[in-house]
């Protein structure tokens, strides 16, 4: 089983409430990545966790907040939404290393602020 | 700064037609270019990789041409049919290094 699995699959904030987005595999990988995906962007990486250690990119190092309690699980948390957040957000997971390049992305969560 | 763009964002082909679609990155130091592909409410899933040792590779009806010099590639769909309608999004990664970053991708339309 290859699925990498995500909820909410839409989620709808209003601006200045906090949003918990979850990501599930169980493929026993031990790296999760978090990418935003906005229309006609690029996906942009935003933090990800090798086991236990989580890295966060330089320039969303304030806006994201991230939890994994265990293996299989990983969050992404928004404290404060603004309209800016407004984006998929994809989930993936691999191997350390991902030699193959080969990154297992979920369906993505689209959250919309107002 | 965009590290790999690609072009065009959006193309249409008739079927059984080669579609060509372009890719292009700043890093010298990357080394592996995998190419997703992405249909309608999915997640992205690996198509085809090439590193940069090789300058071409094949998986069925989809080749990669790579141009290290010019810092470019190409992904191009042979005999192409309206389930290859999707979005492709090209990526690139230094060696060993399952951090990747996207291109914005393009989404190909296969006409019947």
């Amino acid at each position: 089983d290859t699925t990498v699995k995500q909820n909410p699959r839409y989620k709808l904030a209003r601006v200045g409430k906090p949003v918990n987005l979850i990501c599930s595999q169980t493929m026993n990988h031990d790296t999760m990545y978090w990418y935003q995906k906005k229309p006609n962007q690029a996906p942009k990486l935003l933090l990800f966790y090798y086991d236990k250690i989580l890295n966060r990119e330089a320039d969303t190092f304030e806006k994201f907040q991230s939890s994994r309690p265990n293996n299989s699980f990983c969050s992404l948390y928004i404290g404060s939404a603004g309209l800016e957040y407004s984006a998929m957000y994809l989930c993936a997971s691999s191997p350390w290393g991902a030699k193959t390049g080969q990154l297992y992305f979920g369906e993505g969560s689209k959250l919309t602020v107002l | 700064q965009q590290q790999v763009r690609q072009s065009p964002q959006s193309l249409t082909v008739w079927e059984g037609e080669t579609a060509i679609l372009n890719c292009s990155y700043e890093n010298s130091a990357f080394d592996y270019f995998p190419w997703y592909q992405q249909f309608p409410g999915e997640g992205p899933a690996l198509l085809i990789a090439i590193r940069s040792v090789s300058d071409k590779k094949e998986d069925g009806g989809f080749t990669i041409f790579f141009n290290k010099r010019e810092k470019n590639l190409s992904l191009h769909i042979k005999d192409s049919q309206p389930g290859d309608s999707a979005t492709y999004f090209c990526a690139a990664s230094e060696s060993n290094w399952g951090k990747l970053i996207f291109g914005q991708g393009t989404k190909l339309s296969i006409k019947p």
